[in-house]
């Protein structure tokens, strides 16, 4: 079966630091998402993709973040400058189509910021 | 702000036993999904749906959509440990429809 697949499962990293989170999602899916969840609380939307831009964005999605589709299969969050509230499992997810009715989640990569 | 809140939040019966999960918001959703989510892992989708009234079973599972799609409920039936784990709830907007607004998960523990 398909799946979206996340690179680090876990990372560690200073604060200040940049790091990059890497997914590779459902091969024929156009529509790409970042959330994120929080220990113990909610999980939470990040960000949209489609067709090479940011179609929708939250309010936890500053300046510090960005995404990038930079080849056919790759699509990256990178947060320039990592701090404590950032220490979270993020997870990529696609779909193939506008709606959320087939949303499909990856496993999550864990960041630790310390 | 659209808020789904899940109810119970934790959840211990014996095997055997049938359980309901609800979720509900005071906000209309264009579609309700159902995951599963082990520990350190991502959401697992279980079902979706996305008409009002619609009912979906899955094995032991029965998945229910209000007629005003603005709840939902899971019920599991004859429940089995291998049911353990942490059910969350996610809705689809009415707009912009691509963000899911998620429960706070109903964490479901099956004693043998």
């Amino acid at each position: 079966e398909p799946e979206v697949t996340q690179t680090p499962s876990h990372q560690v990293t200073q604060m200040g630091q940049e790091v990059i989170l890497r997914c590779v999602p459902i091969s024929n899916h156009l529509y790409f998402y970042w959330y994120r969840q929080i220990l113990g609380q909610k999980v939470e939307f990040l960000v949209s993709f489609y067709n090479n831009e940011i179609s929708e964005k939250s309010e936890i999605f500053d300046d510090q973040f960005s995404v990038e589709r930079p080849d056919g299969s790759n699509f990256t969050l990178k947060i320039r400058s990592t701090k404590l509230e950032d220490s979270a499992m993020y997870f990529c997810a696609s779909s193939a189509q506008r709606t959320t009715n087939t949303i499909y989640f990856g496993e999550g990569s864990w960041l630790t910021v310390v | 702000t659209q808020l789904l809140e899940q109810s119970p939040q934790f959840l211990s019966i014996q095997e055997g036993e049938n359980l309901t999960v609800y979720c509900n918001s005071s906000s209309v959703f264009s579609s309700l999904q159902w995951y599963r989510q082990e520990p350190g892992e991502g959401p697992v989708l279980l079902v979706t749906v996305v008409t009002g009234g619609e009912v979906k079973k899955l094995k032991r599972l029965t998945f229910q959509f209000g007629d005003a799609r603005k709840d939902s409920s899971l019920h599991i039936t004859a429940a089995q440990p291998g049911d353990t784990g942490l059910y969350l709830c996610a809705g689809g907007r009415i707009q912009g429809a691509q963000k899911l607004v998620f429960g706070q998960g109903t964490r479901l523990t099956i004693n043998p």
